[in-house]
């Protein structure tokens, strides 16, 4: 059974369009996260909810909105995609929002933009 | 603000050798460290974590001590193999932070 799920695994779409990404985990976890990861392999976190509730909003552009219906779902709508935007996004889950959980990431979905 | 600097990659071993990769900290509370690992095309894994001082993570050979005095946790193995060749990522989650922090992770060869 897959922990941390994404879908879909690659997305390929033109600038300007609007895609989504979701992110369901069946661990009974609180917590859930979207990371960044660029062409250089770095990562840095963009939004985070604990209990359908936001908790992170990292400076990310406003065409960025994550939606959680549920404790087990994050999904990540994009609007107007930009060449910029291009990269992979990890979705993770951790018990709570405590430094002492480890968070448990999704195989990641990567995204092009033409 | 929290920070993880880890040591330029690649870095190209052979098989059986051993390995370390240096990772130190910036941090203003009392943060757990972690290492995760990348293999090709799949996400991160959690390989080892500490969550205070002294403390000692290990897991598949690898192991990290949590240096507060140095504030570093270097990533070591006795010998390496092929199958070990990946990014490995040090991070950190400070206290009242509610995210990792990254380094900006090592590509890890190892040469048959």
């Amino acid at each position: 059974d897959t922990a941390v799920s994404q879908t879909p695994k690659y997305l390929v779409t033109q600038m300007g369009n609007d895609k989504s990404i979701k992110c369901e985990q069946n661990l009974g976890h609180d917590t859930m996260y979207w990371y960044k990861q660029d062409s250089k392999k770095f990562l840095k976190i963009m939004f985070s909810y604990n209990n359908k509730e936001l908790i992170i909003n990292e400076t990310v552009p406003n065409r960025f909105s994550p939606k959680s219906p549920d404790k087990a779902h994050l999904n990540l709508h994009i609007n107007s995609l930009e060449l910029g935007d291009s990269a992979v996004y990890f979705c993770a889950s951790s018990q709570g929002p405590s430094e002492t959980y480890e968070q448990y990431f999704g195989p990641g979905t990567r995204l092009t933009v033409t | 603000g929290d920070s993880v600097t880890q040591m330029e990659g690649p870095v190209t071993l052979s098989e059986e050798a051993f390995l370390t990769i240096n990772c130190t900290y910036t941090a203003t509370g009392y943060p757990s460290l972690f290492w995760y690992v990348q293999y090709p095309g799949e996400g991160l894994q959690l390989l080892l974590k500490a969550t205070k001082a002294d403390d000692k993570g290990s897991n598949k050979g690898f192991e990290a001590t949590y240096r507060k005095e140095t504030t570093s946790f270097h990533l070591e193995k006795g010998s390496v193999q092929v199958s070990d060749s990946a990014v490995y990522f040090c991070a950190l989650k400070d206290t009242g932070r509610r995210a990792l922090t990254f380094g900006s992770g090592t590509r890890l060869q190892v040469q048959p």
